[in-house]
């Protein structure tokens, strides 16, 4: 079965600083999504990322796919406190839909 | 609605007692799917449906588990005879098509068992 290792597993950053977290593969990538979740409520969804080299920003973040080395990396430039929470990975695994998540990332920002 | 919508957000029940959690996708998103996320991590999927069947329900831990979809719209995850390890947040997602578009997630029910 395919897993995913997202790095680091926390992260504190001072606000305003750059920030990146990575999610690695164990199997080939079909299909990456990134998802924000704060506690106790649902995933937001950020980005879908499906081919190789694709690179794809949404306001101050931006999210990379690196199909060859099956790992996906999303940099937010400038944090702000709004940027605190877990963020998740997913995968699609072959040709199903079913995502498989990482374990997340939980970043917070300090003023 | 706006979002997908999941009843009730919290649920209390004891240990051997049977619940059932509710799914309203967003309208007209054909694909939807259940997942089970435990504190600390990732959600796990559990089923799958593409309208009104199960296309795959490989997540499901056990018999104890069942979901239904009957008008291929709102979507109802069953257990029986809960057990305290199923105590978890219960996630629902719906999507427009099954393959390659964005999967939007409900606020999610929390379930504990005692």
């Amino acid at each position: 079965s395919q897993e995913l290792e997202q790095s680091p597993q926390s992260l504190i950053v001072q606000e305003g600083k750059n920030l990146t977290i990575n999610c690695t593969s164990s199997k080939t990538l079909y299909g990456l999504y990134w998802y924000k979740q704060k506690y106790g409520e649902g995933l937001i969804f950020l980005m879908m990322l499906q081919k190789g080299g694709e690179e794809k920003s949404h306001e101050k973040i931006t999210a990379k796919l690196d199909e060859k080395k099956q790992q996906s990396s999303l940099h937010i430039t400038a944090s702000q406190p709004s940027h605190a929470g877990i963020y998740l990975c997913g995968a699609v695994t072959g040709t199903a839909s079913k995502l498989t998540f990482g374990t997340g990332t939980r970043l917070q920002v300090t003023l | 609605g706006a979002g997908v919508s999941q009843t009730p957000s919290n649920k209390v029940t004891e240990k051997g007692k049977y619940v059932e959690l509710r799914c309203d996708p967003i309208s007209g998103h054909t694909a939807l799917y259940w997942y089970r996320q435990s504190l600390g991590q990732g959600p796990e999927f559990l089923i799958y449906f593409q309208g009104t069947g199960a296309a795959d329900d490989s997540g499901l831990p056990n018999d104890r588990f069942f979901a239904v979809r009957p008008e291929g719209s709102v979507s109802t995850l069953k257990i029986q005879r809960t057990e305290r390890g199923d105590s978890a947040v219960y996630l629902c997602a719906s999507s427009l098509r099954a393959v390659n578009t964005e999967a939007f997630f409900g606020q999610g029910t929390r379930l504990t068992v005692v």
